[in-house]
Protein backbone atom coordinates (compact mmCIF):
# COMPACT_ATOMS: atom_id res chain seq x y z
CA UNK A 1 0.00 0.00 0.00
CA UNK A 2 0.55 3.79 0.12
CA UNK A 3 3.62 4.59 2.55
CA UNK A 4 5.35 8.25 3.15
CA UNK A 5 8.71 7.94 5.37
CA UNK A 6 10.72 11.02 6.82
CA UNK A 7 13.45 11.20 9.68
CA UNK A 8 12.01 11.42 13.29
CA UNK A 9 14.22 14.01 14.70
CA UNK A 10 16.11 17.95 13.38
CA UNK A 11 17.67 19.93 15.17
CA UNK A 12 18.49 23.55 13.61
CA UNK A 13 20.25 26.57 15.08
CA UNK A 14 17.92 29.13 15.59
CA UNK A 15 18.22 31.79 12.27
CA UNK A 16 19.31 28.90 10.32
CA UNK A 17 17.20 27.22 7.70
CA UNK A 18 15.45 23.66 8.23
CA UNK A 19 14.73 21.23 5.61
CA UNK A 20 12.44 18.54 6.75
CA UNK A 21 12.53 15.84 4.14
CA UNK A 22 10.06 12.99 2.92
CA UNK A 23 9.39 10.49 0.36
CA UNK A 24 6.02 9.07 -0.75
CA UNK A 25 5.62 5.94 -2.58
CA UNK A 26 2.46 7.07 -4.21
CA UNK A 27 2.91 7.40 -8.16
CA UNK A 28 -0.57 8.93 -8.42
CA UNK A 29 -0.53 11.07 -5.40
CA UNK A 30 -2.26 14.69 -6.36
CA UNK A 31 -2.07 16.03 -3.83
CA UNK A 32 0.77 16.55 -1.07
CA UNK A 33 0.66 18.56 2.28
CA UNK A 34 2.97 19.83 5.23
CA UNK A 35 1.21 19.77 8.34
CA UNK A 36 2.64 21.30 11.78
CA UNK A 37 1.93 20.04 15.63
CA UNK A 38 2.57 22.01 18.12
CA UNK A 39 2.32 20.13 21.55
CA UNK A 40 -0.52 19.22 23.00
CA UNK A 41 -2.46 20.21 20.02
CA UNK A 42 -4.02 18.64 17.04
CA UNK A 43 -2.59 19.26 13.14
CA UNK A 44 -2.43 22.33 11.80
CA UNK A 45 -2.04 22.24 7.66
CA UNK A 46 0.81 24.39 6.45
CA UNK A 47 1.03 24.25 3.11
CA UNK A 48 0.34 22.07 0.18
CA UNK A 49 1.55 21.54 -3.30
CA UNK A 50 -0.44 20.27 -6.22
CA UNK A 51 1.79 16.98 -7.92
CA UNK A 52 2.09 19.10 -11.40
CA UNK A 53 4.26 21.84 -9.75
CA UNK A 54 7.90 21.59 -8.61
CA UNK A 55 8.13 24.61 -6.27
CA UNK A 56 5.75 26.52 -3.87
CA UNK A 57 6.82 29.36 -1.67
CA UNK A 58 4.88 30.83 0.82
CA UNK A 59 6.92 33.73 3.08
CA UNK A 60 9.12 31.57 5.06
CA UNK A 61 8.52 28.65 3.76
CA UNK A 62 9.16 26.62 0.31
CA UNK A 63 7.95 23.50 -0.87
CA UNK A 64 10.14 21.35 -3.31
CA UNK A 65 8.61 18.75 -5.15
CA UNK A 66 10.81 15.67 -7.24
CA UNK A 67 7.83 13.87 -8.40
CA UNK A 68 10.35 11.05 -10.49
CA UNK A 69 11.97 10.63 -7.06
CA UNK A 70 8.80 10.76 -4.91
CA UNK A 71 10.44 13.40 -2.89
CA UNK A 72 8.78 16.80 -0.83
CA UNK A 73 10.96 18.62 1.17
CA UNK A 74 9.84 21.88 3.11
CA UNK A 75 12.31 24.63 3.62
CA UNK A 76 11.70 26.88 6.58
CA UNK A 77 14.05 30.05 6.51
CA UNK A 78 14.98 31.98 9.41
CA UNK A 79 13.57 29.46 12.00
CA UNK A 80 13.06 30.86 14.93
CA UNK A 81 11.68 29.26 18.43
CA UNK A 82 8.36 29.22 17.44
CA UNK A 83 8.59 26.67 14.51
CA UNK A 84 9.48 24.04 17.31
CA UNK A 85 6.82 21.16 16.44
CA UNK A 86 6.19 18.17 14.57
CA UNK A 87 6.04 18.49 11.06
CA UNK A 88 4.30 15.68 9.20
CA UNK A 89 4.42 15.30 5.49
CA UNK A 90 1.10 14.00 3.97
CA UNK A 91 -0.32 12.48 0.47
CA UNK A 92 -3.64 12.02 -1.07
CA UNK A 93 -4.52 10.22 -4.43
CA UNK A 94 -6.14 10.58 -7.50
CA UNK A 95 -9.79 8.57 -6.70
CA UNK A 96 -11.92 10.79 -5.07
CA UNK A 97 -12.20 8.13 -2.43
CA UNK A 98 -8.58 8.54 -1.63
CA UNK A 99 -7.60 9.02 2.13
CA UNK A 100 -4.78 11.09 3.54
CA UNK A 101 -1.82 9.16 4.29
CA UNK A 102 0.26 10.86 6.49
CA UNK A 103 4.15 9.85 7.58
CA UNK A 104 5.22 9.27 11.44
CA UNK A 105 6.51 13.46 11.82
CA UNK A 106 9.98 14.93 11.73
CA UNK A 107 9.92 16.52 15.51
CA UNK A 108 12.22 20.10 14.84
CA UNK A 109 13.76 21.49 17.79
CA UNK A 110 15.68 24.96 17.88
CA UNK A 111 19.24 25.30 19.28
CA UNK A 112 20.24 28.99 20.64
CA UNK B 1 -16.66 29.01 14.69
CA UNK B 2 -15.44 26.82 17.15
CA UNK B 3 -13.78 24.65 14.03
CA UNK B 4 -13.35 20.85 15.72
CA UNK B 5 -13.70 19.97 19.18
CA UNK B 6 -13.46 16.72 20.89
CA UNK B 7 -14.24 16.01 24.31
CA UNK B 8 -12.85 14.73 26.79
CA UNK B 9 -9.32 16.15 26.80
CA UNK B 10 -8.14 12.80 28.93
CA UNK B 11 -9.33 9.96 30.33
CA UNK B 12 -7.91 6.81 32.26
CA UNK B 13 -9.64 3.58 32.18
CA UNK B 14 -9.03 -0.16 33.39
CA UNK B 15 -8.94 -2.88 30.27
CA UNK B 16 -12.20 -4.18 29.87
CA UNK B 17 -14.41 -0.56 30.31
CA UNK B 18 -16.25 0.72 27.85
CA UNK B 19 -16.21 5.19 26.37
CA UNK B 20 -17.27 7.01 24.09
CA UNK B 21 -15.21 10.13 22.64
CA UNK B 22 -16.67 12.68 20.93
CA UNK B 23 -16.24 14.94 18.04
CA UNK B 24 -17.90 17.80 16.86
CA UNK B 25 -18.02 19.98 13.73
CA UNK B 26 -19.59 23.58 13.04
CA UNK B 27 -18.19 24.01 9.32
CA UNK B 28 -20.81 21.76 7.82
CA UNK B 29 -18.66 19.20 7.08
CA UNK B 30 -19.54 16.01 5.16
CA UNK B 31 -16.82 14.14 5.53
CA UNK B 32 -15.11 13.23 9.72
CA UNK B 33 -12.42 10.91 10.51
CA UNK B 34 -10.90 9.40 14.04
CA UNK B 35 -7.34 8.92 14.14
CA UNK B 36 -5.10 7.59 17.02
CA UNK B 37 -1.00 8.69 16.63
CA UNK B 38 1.48 6.85 18.54
CA UNK B 39 4.80 7.36 19.37
CA UNK B 40 6.86 6.97 15.55
CA UNK B 41 4.04 5.94 14.14
CA UNK B 42 2.06 9.09 12.77
CA UNK B 43 -1.31 8.88 12.33
CA UNK B 44 -3.42 5.71 11.40
CA UNK B 45 -7.22 5.98 10.65
CA UNK B 46 -9.57 3.98 12.18
CA UNK B 47 -12.74 4.87 10.50
CA UNK B 48 -14.35 8.13 8.54
CA UNK B 49 -17.50 8.83 7.26
CA UNK B 50 -18.42 10.64 4.30
CA UNK B 51 -22.05 11.71 5.44
CA UNK B 52 -24.83 11.70 7.61
CA UNK B 53 -25.50 8.15 8.80
CA UNK B 54 -22.56 6.27 6.88
CA UNK B 55 -19.40 5.27 8.39
CA UNK B 56 -16.98 3.40 6.93
CA UNK B 57 -13.50 1.53 8.23
CA UNK B 58 -10.10 3.01 7.97
CA UNK B 59 -6.79 0.89 8.39
CA UNK B 60 -6.63 0.20 12.17
CA UNK B 61 -10.58 -0.43 13.10
CA UNK B 62 -10.86 -3.13 15.10
CA UNK B 63 -11.79 -3.13 18.53
CA UNK B 64 -13.41 0.48 17.96
CA UNK B 65 -16.54 1.49 16.82
CA UNK B 66 -18.43 4.95 15.27
CA UNK B 67 -21.44 6.50 14.68
CA UNK B 68 -22.66 9.57 13.05
CA UNK B 69 -26.29 10.44 13.31
CA UNK B 70 -25.91 13.64 13.24
CA UNK B 71 -23.68 15.82 10.70
CA UNK B 72 -21.94 17.83 13.24
CA UNK B 73 -20.80 14.90 15.07
CA UNK B 74 -19.10 11.70 15.00
CA UNK B 75 -18.29 9.45 17.93
CA UNK B 76 -15.81 6.79 18.52
CA UNK B 77 -16.55 3.74 20.91
CA UNK B 78 -14.35 1.50 22.74
CA UNK B 79 -16.52 -1.19 23.70
CA UNK B 80 -13.76 -3.18 25.67
CA UNK B 81 -10.31 -1.07 26.00
CA UNK B 82 -7.59 -2.55 25.17
CA UNK B 83 -3.69 -1.31 27.21
CA UNK B 84 -3.26 -1.26 23.02
CA UNK B 85 -5.80 1.37 22.53
CA UNK B 86 -3.22 3.65 24.56
CA UNK B 87 -3.01 6.59 22.34
CA UNK B 88 -3.88 10.27 21.66
CA UNK B 89 -6.93 9.95 19.17
CA UNK B 90 -7.45 12.84 16.79
CA UNK B 91 -10.96 13.67 15.42
CA UNK B 92 -10.55 15.46 11.86
CA UNK B 93 -13.25 16.43 9.05
CA UNK B 94 -13.17 18.07 5.69
CA UNK B 95 -15.62 19.46 3.41
CA UNK B 96 -15.29 16.32 1.16
CA UNK B 97 -12.54 14.10 0.10
CA UNK B 98 -12.23 15.38 -3.86
CA UNK B 99 -8.37 16.06 -5.23
CA UNK B 100 -8.79 20.06 -4.09
CA UNK B 101 -6.99 21.71 -1.33
CA UNK B 102 -10.52 22.79 -0.13
CA UNK B 103 -11.03 19.12 1.33
CA UNK B 104 -8.17 19.51 3.63
CA UNK B 105 -8.84 18.17 6.69
CA UNK B 106 -9.29 20.50 9.72
CA UNK B 107 -8.50 18.80 13.58
CA UNK B 108 -9.51 18.93 16.93
CA UNK B 109 -7.20 18.99 20.06
CA UNK B 110 -7.25 15.19 20.81
CA UNK B 111 -7.95 12.99 23.31
CA UNK B 112 -5.16 11.32 25.21
CA UNK B 113 -6.22 8.00 26.24
CA UNK B 114 -4.43 5.46 28.81
CA UNK B 115 -5.56 2.22 29.21
CA UNK B 116 -4.36 0.69 32.78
Amino acid sequence: GEDVEQSLFLSVREGDSSVINCTYTDSSSTYLYWYKQEPGAGLQLLTYIFSNMDMKQDQRLTVLLNKKDKHLSLRIADTQTGDSAIYFCAEKGYSSASKIIFGSGTRLSIRP
Amino acid sequence: NAGVTQTPKFRVLKTGQSMTLLCAQDMNHEYMYWYRQDPGMGLRLIHYSVGEGTTAKGEVPDGYNVSRLKKQNFLLGLESAAPSQTSVYFCASSYGSGTGPADTQYFGPGTRLTVL
